[in-house]
């Protein structure tokens, strides 16, 4: 089983849509990343966070430590926002970096 | 500003065969990171470096994998001899503080054949 867990694995949205990713991990972190990978591109780190929210234009990320869940929120979807959505956290112990599978999000017009 | 750069973007070679794959850092960041992603699995962390040292390097799949960065600016990872498991995408990426954002560079697919 993997420490990180990302569900759905794939996910198709209408334009406009609210879009929700969801990871769940099973080890104790000192941060969480969300990650974003474009077709034929490369990875771009969205947010890092630790506890609470973060919000950059239409993109939140929550977390909740107690849990050890995190979501990635995408209020008005578009279609360039069409790629692959990566969990990675680092671990408490040590420096340890385990990542999920990765979302692979198609918004249609 | 510069991002994280890797050299090659591509590269084939045979089972056996030796590669090395380089990255280049941003200036001023003393942690760099080497991941690696196989086909259809999730990222995997190789090893970090911080300026010249190896702070961890737990993620290295074995002996064939020898990862350098002398001088502390950037690095090499060298796979001899290749096996065909080998294959995917090998990322790096660097950030000025442990705790900092990483950012990533594009990554060198290998191709084992």
């Amino acid at each position: 089983k993997n420490e990180v867990e990302q569900s759905p694995q794939n996910l198709t949205a209408q334009e406009g849509e609210f879009i929700t990713i969801n990871c769940s991990y099973s080890v104790g972190i000192s941060a969480l990343h969300w990650l974003q990978q474009h077709p034929g591109g490369g990875i771009v780190s969205l947010f890092m966070l630790s506890s609470g929210k973060k919000k950059h234009g239409r993109l939140i990320a929550t977390i909740n430590i107690q849990e050890k869940h995190s979501s990635l929120h995408i209020t008005a979807s578009h279609p360039r926002d069409s790629a692959v959505y990566i969990c990675a956290v680092r671990t408490n112990t040590g420096n340890q970096f385990y990542f999920g599978t990765g979302t692979s999000l198609t918004v249609i017009p | 500003e510069a991002g994280v750069t890797q050299f090659p973007s591509h590269s084939v070679i045979e089972k056996g065969q030796t590669v090395t794959l380089r990255c280049d850092p941003i200036s001023g960041h003393d942690n760099l990171y080497w991941y690696r992603r196989v086909m259809g699995k999730e990222i995997k962390f190789l090893l970090h470096f911080v300026k010249e040292s190896k702070q961890d390097e737990s993620g290295m799949p074995n002996n064939r994998f020898l990862a350098e960065r002398t001088g502390g600016t950037y690095s090499t990872l060298k796979v001899q001899p290749a096996e065909l498991e080998d294959s995917g995408v090998y990322f790096c990426a660097s950030s000025q503080f442990r705790t900092d954002t990483q950012y990533f560079g594009p990554g060198t697919r290998l191709t084992v054949l």
